[in-house]
């Protein structure tokens, strides 16, 4: 079974604080996406990578930047973090473009203090 | 990019067949319609997708319109254990793949 592990199920953080969430998936896929989910806001996406040091910004990639230095891990950085960067985040991976689907990880539940 | 529309919330028995309707009216030709779905205090799971066919597995099926501005996805017999979020959404081949999702239809299922 292909397997999305996120580094924390939940974490507190201060504000001002560099943030560090990892993902890492044991399937050699392409494609890694970064969201983030609020109630009533769905599922936001804010970086994929479908491809080692390539990266997309999503619809919502202010405050975030990515690093995908090896192919099985995706890693989202929050620089300074702020409190509306609580949320639920959720990392996925999937083989390749369009016609493959997306494994999901159980999520990082990050509280902003 | 395209967008999806779903109804916010659906209500069914358990045991009936369930038609959850997506309209993408600005879909492009080489966008996968794919479907997930999310119980409570999980990530997102694959249910189905497809391009032009409609498309059967274990879980359900999809029905696709001949223009591909409209999808459905049929649940042929609802279980308490369906009670999810579903998630409508375009793969944009094109983008590498790009998932964007919407706000999903909130299925519940009645004894």
């Amino acid at each position: 079974d292909v397997k999305v592990t996120q580094s924390s199920r939940y974490l507190v953080k201060r504000t001002g604080e560099k943030v560090f969430l990892e993902c890492v998936q044991d399937m050699d896929h392409e494609n890694m996406f970064w969201y983030r989910q609020d109630p009533g806001l769905g599922l936001r996406l804010i970086y994929f990578s479908y491809d080692v040091k390539m990266k997309e910004k999503g619809d919502i990639p202010e405050g975030y930047s990515v690093s995908r230095e090896k192919k099985e891990r995706f890693s989202l950085i929050l620089e300074s973090a702020s409190t509306n960067q609580t949320s639920m985040y959720l990392c996925a991976s999937s083989l390749d473009r369009g016609y493959t689907e997306a494994f999901f990880g159980q999520g990082t539940r990050l509280t902003v203090v | 990019d395209a967008k999806t529309t779903q109804p916010n919330s659906m209500e069914s028995n358990e045991e009936e067949p369930v038609h959850l309707p997506c309209n993408h009216s600005t879909i492009s030709g080489t966008d996968y319609i794919h479907w997930y779905r999310q119980l409570p205090s999980q990530g997102p799971e694959y249910v189905i997708h497809g391009l032009t066919s409609n498309v059967n597995n274990r879980m359900a099926s999809l029905a696709i319109a001949e223009d591909r501005k409209s999808s459905t996805l049929i649940l042929h017999r609802a279980t308490l254990r369906d009670a999810a979020v579903y998630y409508c959404i375009l793969n944009f081949y094109n983008q590498g793949g790009k998932l964007i999702f919407g706000q999903g239809t909130e299925l519940s299922v009645k004894p």
